[in-house]
């Protein structure tokens, strides 16, 4: 089947840092990722689509300059949670659309940051 | 704008019993809807989905029905298992896009 990598699982930083997060289609190329955010018990919320070799597309309210996003390849896209505070701590979620699946959506297990 | 709601959990539920969660969506034009389903410690998972009205979706047991005239997309089970216990989430792409707009998600817990 068509699998989805994320790393880390889980990062705990200070205030003012930066984290990074991968995620990888290990058995497929992916044009497409996306990359959703969930607060505890509540639903995943679109942050971005990312497209291989352009820029991102952010949804409203998600500020690009905060989360960077790029798709350097089919297999790989991170996002980077810069200056992070304590309210981007939330699980981010990445998933990759695979057009030899009939462009169905694989997701990561998903990647628990903690801002103290 | 677009959006999908579901029946509150969470659904404790006995071996073998019924299973209904409820789906409705508000979407302009004709969207894809989608079942996921997030086991404990694992990523979301495509477990139904159909892409126009009146398509019956179904896997592992599991059916929902898209339905226009009501905007719903229930999910359904005659006889759930205690390895059914896991949060599900109804969705929908109202352009087939990708972008996927979730329900907030339903936890099931089946008891043995």
């Amino acid at each position: 089947g068509a699998v989805v990598s994320q790393h880390p699982s889980w990062v705990i930083c200070k205030s003012g840092t930066s984290v990074k997060i991968e995620c990888r289609s290990l058995d497929f190329q992916a044009t497409t990722m996306f990359w959703y955010r969930q607060f505890p018990k509540q639903s995943l919320m679109l942050m971005a689509t990312s497209n291989e070799g352009s820029k991102a597309t952010y949804e409203q309210g998600v500020e690009k300059d905060k989360f960077l996003i790029n798709h350097a390849s089919l297999t790989l896209s991170t996002l980077t949670v810069t200056s992070a505070h304590p309210e981007d701590s939330s699980f981010y979620i990445c998933s990759a659309r695979a057009p030899s699946h009939y462009n169905e959506q694989f997701f990561g297990p998903g990647t628990r940051l903690t801002v103290l | 704008g677009d959006s999908v709601t579901q029946m509150e959990g969470p659904v404790t539920l006995s071996e073998e019993a019924f299973l209904t969660i409820n789906c409705t969506y508000t979407a302009t034009g004709y969207p894809s809807l989608f079942w996921y389903v997030q086991y404990p410690g694992e990523g979301l998972q495509l477990l139904l989905k159909a892409t126009k009205a009146d398509d019956k979706g179904s896997n592992k047991g599991f059916e929902a029905t898209y339905r226009k005239e009501t905007t719903s997309f229930h999910l359904e089970k005659g006889s759930v298992q205690v390895s059914d216990s896991a949060v599900y989430f109804c969705a929908l792409d109202s352009g087939n896009t990708g972008k996927l707009i979730f329900g907030q998600g339903t936890t099931l817990q089946v008891k043995p």
